[in-house]
């Protein structure tokens, strides 16, 4: 199975401020027929359900601030909020979908001081 | 609007079964995959398997071949997930999550509500 990690697990951040979230996975997430990187994040807010962010590494879904982006390549990716917001608390999940069984990483969960 | 609504809770015995059922609208339920995924209390999300609603084609993660089944019921636009042999490290809240079925997919981009599964003697 390809192993995700995460860090930091977790990431206090001052209103306004920038944040920055990395996963490494134990493999390249390269799918060669597509050329994509077959990496997602997702965000799970407090008692809801994930919501999706950025899909194949670096595209923003639909209705996702901008202020996400997604970055990375072969195993070394990356999420930053350019501007944290109170609403951006939860736990932040990186889940590779290349090979199934499709694994997430441990969770960074934001916080705001 | 595309919705998956799960089916409520449930609190099962050692050795049970259970059934978590996710009916789908506000989109054509054959043109896309159903997921399931599995998070225990303070873990993180856990993918258990998938089923093409389109062909009925499955695929399991290991972990759980063997205990859990995923169908189908297109006419009702209702994905199912049965896990048997349940024990108490299968209390969890079970996510339906919908898939487009090529390999450029834009993620899992519709959830459910969740069902919480609980399993106590």
């Amino acid at each position: 199975d390809i192993v995700m990690t995460q860090s930091p697990l977790s990431l206090p951040v001052t209103p306004g401020e920038p944040a920055s979230i990395s996963c490494r996975s134990s493999q390249s997430l390269l799918r060669s027929s597509t050329g994509y990187y077959n990496l997602d994040w997702y965000l799970q807010k407090p008692g809801q359900s994930p919501q999706l962010l950025i899909y194949l590494a670096s595209n923003r879904a639909s209705g996702v601030p901008d202020r996400f982006s997604g970055s990375g390549s072969g195993t070394d990716f990356t999420l930053k909020i350019s501007r944290v917001e109170a609403e951006d608390v939860g736990v932040y999940y990186c889940m590779q979908a290349l090979h199934p069984p499709y694994t997430f990483g441990q969770g960074t969960k934001l916080e705001i001081k | 609007q595309v919705q998956l609504v799960q089916s409520g809770g449930e609190v099962k015995k050692p050795g049970a079964s259970v059934k978590v059922s996710c009916k789908a609208s506000g989109y054509t339920f054959t043109n896309y995959a159903i997921h399931w995924v599995r998070q225990a209390p303070g873990q993180r999300l856990e993918w258990m398997g998938w089923i093409n609603a389109g062909n009925g084609d499955t695929k399991y993660s290991e972990k759980f071949q063997g205990r859990v089944t995923i169908t189908t019921d297109t006419s009702a636009s209702t994905a199912y997930m049965d896990l048997s042999s349940l024990t108490s490290e299968d209390t969890a809240v079970f996510y339906c999550t919908r898939h487009c079925t090529s390999p450029s997919c834009p993620g899992f981009d519709y959830w459910g509500q969740g069902t919480l599964v609980t399993v106590s003697s």
